[in-house]
């Protein structure tokens, strides 16, 4: 596609129920990075993907967080019982090799 | 550890020239130093990157100084579209993810 596609926009989800977020990168980008927003606040950096294998998944902030990317495109983002501490803008950007990210728009979790 | 220091917030007039300055004295030699903007409500942008040349596109230029110590993103004629929080990230071309500091929020007025 044209640009990075993230869905859902946006997510409202009960505290303890799982999520998956969704990242669709541009056609031929092997890398794949995701970051999330909390209110007000910068970019934290979770995983990134060189094709299929996470070599820096050092983000994370806790077991109940998880990412795959299968054929080196599509990635999904997985969150595990989630809390309201979870409640940000999660951000996906991909890359040529070694180039400038596009970062896609982001889906707004929010944990009830 | 802080790489980058950037001013919190500077303000520029419509049409003026925006400059917007930041400090990485640890930078190493094979360290890029890229520049990102985000705009409200969307996700950051990139602007442009240099290894120790000056370089310039079609939305900036970026000035790095002889000793790579810092650099300067400039954008020649400010607009009001231009009102966004710009990041300066120093990292190696490949193999590691950028890592956002609190950038610089640029305000342009009219």
């Amino acid at each position: 596609g044209a640009g990075v596609s993230q869905s859902p926009s946006n997510k409202v989800t009960e505290k303890g129920k799982d999520v998956e977020l969704r990242c669709d990168p541009i056609s031929g980008h092997t890398a794949l990075y995701w970051y999330r927003q909390s209110l007000g606040q910068g970019l934290e950096f979770l995983i990134y993907f060189q094709g299929n294998s996470a070599p820096d998944k050092s983000g994370l902030p806790s077991d109940r967080f998880s990412a795959e990317r299968t054929g080196g495109s599509v990635s999904t983002l997985t969150i595990q019982r989630t809390q309201q501490e979870d409640s940000a803008v999660y951000l996906c950007a991909s890359s040529p090799w070694g180039y400038g990210y596009t970062f896609g728009s982001g889906t707004r979790l929010t944990v009830v | 550890d802080a790489k980058t220091t950037q001013p919190p917030s500077m303000d520029c007039a419509e049409g003026r020239a925006a400059n917007l300055p930041c400090n990485h004295s640890t930078i190493s030699g094979n360290e890029y130093v890229y520049w990102y903007r985000q705009i409200h409500s969307q996700g950051p942008q990139y602007i442009i990157h240099g290894l120790k040349n000056n370089e310039t596109n079609e939305m900036a230029s970026l000035i790095i100084t002889e000793d790579r110590k810092s650099s300067t993103l400039i954008l020649p004629h400010a607009t009001l579209r231009d009102t966004a929080v710009y990041y300066c990230i120093v990292s190696h071309q490949a193999g590691t993810a950028l890592i956002f500091g609190k950038g610089t929020t640029l305000s342009v007025s009219s």
